[in-house]
């Protein structure tokens, strides 16, 4: 079936680095990548999406790119502060009823 | 108030029993989702609905019902839990007219014992 892979599945940085985190999908109709941030306690909260006519989207310190070739979209986070400290899920979409999350990435950002 | 608003936020149940989780939004957003998070497993579609009157499966629906009692209102019950349904549950809403995010509520962490 279809799915979605995410690495890392932890990721550790100081303070002040970037952090960049990778998800590769299986399916070629996906047209909608949408990134998700989960605090600890709460539900997951979108940040950042792009469409597939899109190659990059960059808001304050996150950003993503999307490769449609090769199916790869990133995230990635500049100036890292303790409070982006979550878990953070990509996802692929083609239309409302058929989304796939990856698996999650437990971003910890050491002050 | 949350847009999006779930109950219990825990709960603890013996096998067998019948729960009932519930969801409700502000949002005014016709599409609502129920999902399901197990650790390195993200998130799983349990089922989700485009209107009252539309109920869909999604990917893990065996051992789940649903109802959509208003276009703000859609709970999931577990007719008969058993304990490999202890999980964290999540509802979600969305708008067909908007840019295709999910609202997610703050979630329900169930355990069956």
């Amino acid at each position: 079936g279809e799915n979605v892979e995410q690495h890392p599945s932890t990721l550790s940085v100081q303070e002040g680095d970037s952090a960049v985190i990778k998800c590769t999908y299986s399916d070629s109709a996906s047209n909608y990548f949408p990134w998700y941030k989960q605090e600890l306690g709460k539900g997951p909260q979108l940040i950042i999406d792009i469409r597939s006519n899109v190659g990059e989207k960059k808001d304050q310190r996150i950003a993503v790119t999307l490769n449609k070739t090769a199916k790869h979209f990133s995230l990635h986070i500049t100036e890292t502060q303790p409070e982006d400290s979550a878990v953070y899920f990509c996802a692929a979409q083609t239309s409302y009823d058929k989304v796939i999350f990856g698996p999650g990435t437990s971003l910890s950002v050491i002050p | 108030d949350a847009d999006v608003t779930q109950t219990p936020r825990n709960r603890i149940t013996k096998t067998g029993k019948r729960i009932m989780l519930e969801c409700s939004q502000t949002k005014g957003h016709d599409r609502m989702y129920w999902y399901r998070q197990d650790p390195g497993l993200g998130l799983r579609l349990i089922y989700y609905s485009f209107d009252v009157k539309d109920i869909n499966k999604g990917e893990i629906s065996d051992g789940y019902s649903v109802s959509r009692q208003a276009q703000a209102k859609f709970s999931l019950s577990l007719e008969s839990a058993i304990p490999n349904q202890t999980a964290l549950y999540f509802c979600a809403t969305s708008d067909f007219s908007a840019n295709y995010g999910y609202t997610f509520g703050s979630g329900t962490r169930l355990t069956v014992v």
